[in-house]
């Protein structure tokens, strides 16, 4: 049984274009994660939701929009799709504070 | 704020060989300390942290990791690598709160057979 879940695996689109990245964690959590990986393997987060409500959003920009419609699921949505988006994105989840993240198997966006 | 440096970038080692990855952070009060690895084509999987009690923790796969709080570093050790342990190394902090966790830039390390 896979805990934290992605999909898709791998997007390819055109720039202007808009996409989601859906995400589901089977594990109860209270707490989900956005975290995008560089070309250079560099991860940042970009946004932390708490039972479904906003607590992190790591100057993201606006195209960028999550969306938490209950505490097992964070979405992500992008509008507008540029360049410099391509990277993978990984979703992750977390029980409570001050414990450790599970990682779903992440999403390769690539922008053509 | 919480940062994290490692200092190795890029790593070669041959197979039996002893590794250490150094990681610093920055921050002064209470934190969390973890070791993830990524596996070339996969996802994050913890190799090990530390909350509290003692200093030296171990992880999977022969892994351990020494926290010393009066130099804030976090030195991820194994004794003799193997080649499936060619992967990407990233050191995290988390400083408390809502698990703003903050990954260092990566260590690749990579085995010879």
């Amino acid at each position: 049984d896979t805990a934290v879940s992605q999909t898709p695996k791998y997007l390819v689109t055109q720039m202007g274009n808009d996409k989601s990245i859906k995400c589901e964690q089977n594990l109860g959590h209270d707490t989900m994660y956005w975290y995008k990986q560089d070309s250079k393997k560099f991860l940042k987060i970009m946004f932390s939701y708490n039972n479904k409500e906003l607590i992190i959003n790591e100057t993201v920009p606006n195209r960028f929009s999550p969306k938490s419609p209950d505490k097992a699921h964070l979405n992500l949505h992008i509008n507008s799709l540029e360049l410099g988006d391509s990277a993978v994105y990984f979703c992750a989840s977390s029980q409570a504070k001050n414990t450790e993240a599970f990682f779903g198997q992440g999403t390769r966006l690539t922008v053509v | 704020a919480q940062s994290v440096s490692q200092h190795n970038h890029h790593v070669i080692l041959s197979e039996a060989a002893s590794l250490e990855l150094g990681c610093n952070y920055s921050y002064g009060g209470t934190v969390n300390l973890f070791w993830y690895v990524q596996y070339p084509g996969q996802h994050l999987q913890l190799l090990l942290k530390y909350f509290s009690g003692d200093p030296l923790v171990k992880g999977i796969k022969g892994f351990e990791a020494e926290f010393i709080k009066s130099k804030f570093s976090f030195n991820l050790r194994k004794p003799s690598v193997q080649w499936s342990d060619t992967a990407e190394y990233f050191c995290a902090v988390n400083s408390g709160g809502y698990q703003k966790v903050t990954f260092g830039i990566g260590t690749k390390l990579q085995v010879i057979p």
